[in-house]
């Protein structure tokens, strides 16, 4: 079936690791995107990629890396730089700017 | 203030009950999204409007585009249904698919 594959679901890392967060589709979609998700809080884009090899700042972009070598792959990178890393992370992705987005189910990531 | 409002943002209701979730947004819009989150995270996504009116099963947005608003109705709520329903917008000058979400409304339909 195609759809939007996030891993892990759930990720526990030590305070000033780097961790990187999986985003896989399969539905041919250009575009892709990451958000933040926090408790009483709407979604807040990080990082999104409107084609391969090319990607743009967010609203919350600082912390963060992403790459896209891949049309089907958008890792997010949490780098030590995050000063409040834990959160819901979610990856989506859309046929093109203007379409509907398809979502993942999102990796819940906690920093002790 | 958020530039996109949610009312309520809790809800509960006994299953069968007819259910209307509103959205109000501040900004121009080129469309505007219906979100459903389930308990474990993921999101689906339910509608997307531009004009009028959509339907889809038990569901149905609306949109009045001069008054900058949007509902979503559920007939015969069903626990099932139990979820958080996300607003989000669309503003026109952007030229990439950057939303700007409500904080949602959570739902529990009780049997």
């Amino acid at each position: 079936d195609g759809g939007i594959t996030q891993s892990p679901k759930y990720l526990f890392r030590k305070e000033g690791q780097n961790v990187t967060l999986s985003c896989e589709q399969n539905l041919n979609h250009d575009a892709m995107y990451w958000y933040r998700q926090d408790p009483g809080q709407g979604l807040r884009l990080i990082y999104y990629s409107q084609i391969v090899n090319d990607f743009q700042k967010g609203d919350i972009a600082e912390g963060y890396s992403v790459s896209r070598e891949k049309k089907e792959s958008f890792p997010l990178t949490v780098t030590s730089a995050q000063k409040n890393p834990t959160a819901f992370y979610l990856c989506a992705s859309s046929i093109s700017v203007n379409t509907e987005a398809f979502f993942g189910q999102g990796t819940r990531l906690t920093v002790v | 203030k958020n530039e996109v409002e949610q009312s309520p943002q809790n809800l509960t209701a006994q299953e069968g009950e007819f259910i209307t979730i509103n959205c109000s947004y501040s900004v121009g819009i080129s469309a505007l999204h219906w979100l459903q989150q389930h308990p474990g995270g993921g999101i689906v996504s339910l509608f997307m409007l531009s004009s009028g009116k959509k339907k889809h099963g038990r569901l149905i947005a609306t949109i009045n585009i001069q008054e900058k608003h949007s509902s979503l109705h559920i007939t015969a709520s069903h626990p099932r249904d139990s979820a958080v329903y996300i607003c989000a917008v669309r503003p026109p000058s952007y030229n990439t698919d950057k939303l700007i979400f409500g904080t949602g409304t959570r739902l529990q339909v009780f049997p």
